[in-house]
C-alpha cells in the first residue's frame, strides 16, 4: 500500500497570503488528522476528520480550517499568514479514529516571509 | 485541558545500555498513550503504544508502563543501539467527544556507539 502523501512539500508565502494543503491518506483510511511541528511548541494537534466531517479540533485559531473529501483525501488551509505560521505541517491518517496507528505524512514545510 | 509533562528532554546512553523516558499527564480522561520515534528530517512513527485498562505492554525490546493512579506512563528501551537514536514524543488522548491529542514536548535520545 503506498503511504501518506502531501503535496506540497514545500511552500514560501508572504504574510497576509492564504495557503492551501493538501494530504492524501493510505488507501482505505478515514480518519486524517493534521499537526504542526515547530521546534518551539512541539507537535501540535490542529484537528481530524472522518467521512468529510471535522470531529476534533485543536487550539488554534479559526484561520486554520480543513476539510475531508468522500474520498478521504484532505486539506488544510490558512488564512491571513503570519510569521509564526511558519512550521513543519503533518498529515496522519488511521483506519477510524486518532486511537487507531496514525500514519504520517513527509510534512509540508511552509515558510512565511 | 490536558498536559502532557515529558522528562528528560535530552539523554545519552552508551550503546547496550538501558533508557528510560517518562510523561505525565493530568487528565485522568486520557486513556490511550502512544509513543512516536522521529528521526532527524523524518516523519514520526508510531512504535508502541497502551491503553488505560492494561498497565505494561511489550514490544521485543521496548516496553511502556503505565500507572494510572500516579497518572504517569514510561518508555522503556533495553539493549539501545545506534538506530535507536531519535526524537521521541509521548502522547495522550481520550474517547470523549471533541476529544484532542496532546504530545509531549519530546526527548532526544543519542545513543553512543
Amino acid at each position: 500500500k503506498a503511504g501518506v502523501t502531501q503535496t506540497p512539500r514545500y511552500l514560501i508565502k508572504t504574510r497576509g497570503q492564504q495557503v492551501t494543503l493538501s494530504c492524501s491518506p493510505i488507501s482505505g483510511h478515514r480518519s486524517v488528522s493534521w499537526y504542526q511541528q515547530t521546534p518551539g511548541q512541539g507537535l501540535q494537534f490542529l484537528f481530524e476528520y472522518f467521512s468529510e466531517t471535522q470531529r476534533n479540533k485543536g487550539n488554534f485559531p479559526g484561520r486554520f480550517s480543513g476539510r475531508q473529501f468522500s474520498n478521504s483525501r484532505s486539506e488544510m488551509n490558512v488564512s491571513t499568514l503570519e510569521l509564526g505560521d511558519s512550521a513543519l505541517y503533518l498529515c496522519a491518517s488511521s483506519l477510524y479514529d486518532i486511537q487507531n496507528e496514525q500514519f504520517f505524512g513527509p510534512g509540508t514545510r511552509l515558510t512565511v516571509l | 485541558g490536558e498536559n502532557v509533562e515529558q522528562h528528560p528532554s535530552t539523554l545519552s546512553v552508551q550503546e547496550g545500555d538501558s533508557a528510560v523516558i517518562k510523561c505525565t499527564y493530568s487528565d485522568s480522561a486520557s486513556n490511550y498513550f502512544p509513543w512516536y520515534k522521529q528521526e532527524l528530517g523524518k516523519r514520526p512513527q508510531l512504535i508502541i503504544d497502551i491503553r488505560s485498562n492494561v498497565g505494561e505492554k511489550k514490544d521485543q525490546r521496548i516496553a511502556v508502563t503505565l500507572n494510572k493512579t500516579a497518572k504517569h506512563f514510561s518508555l522503556h528501551i533495553t539493549e539501545t543501539q545506534p538506530e535507536d537514536s531519535a526524537v521521541y514524543f509521548c502522547a495522550a488522548t481520550t474517547t470523549n467527544t471533541g476529544n484532542q491529542f496532546y504530545f509531549g514536548t519530546g526527548t532526544s535520545l543519542t545513543v553512543i556507539p
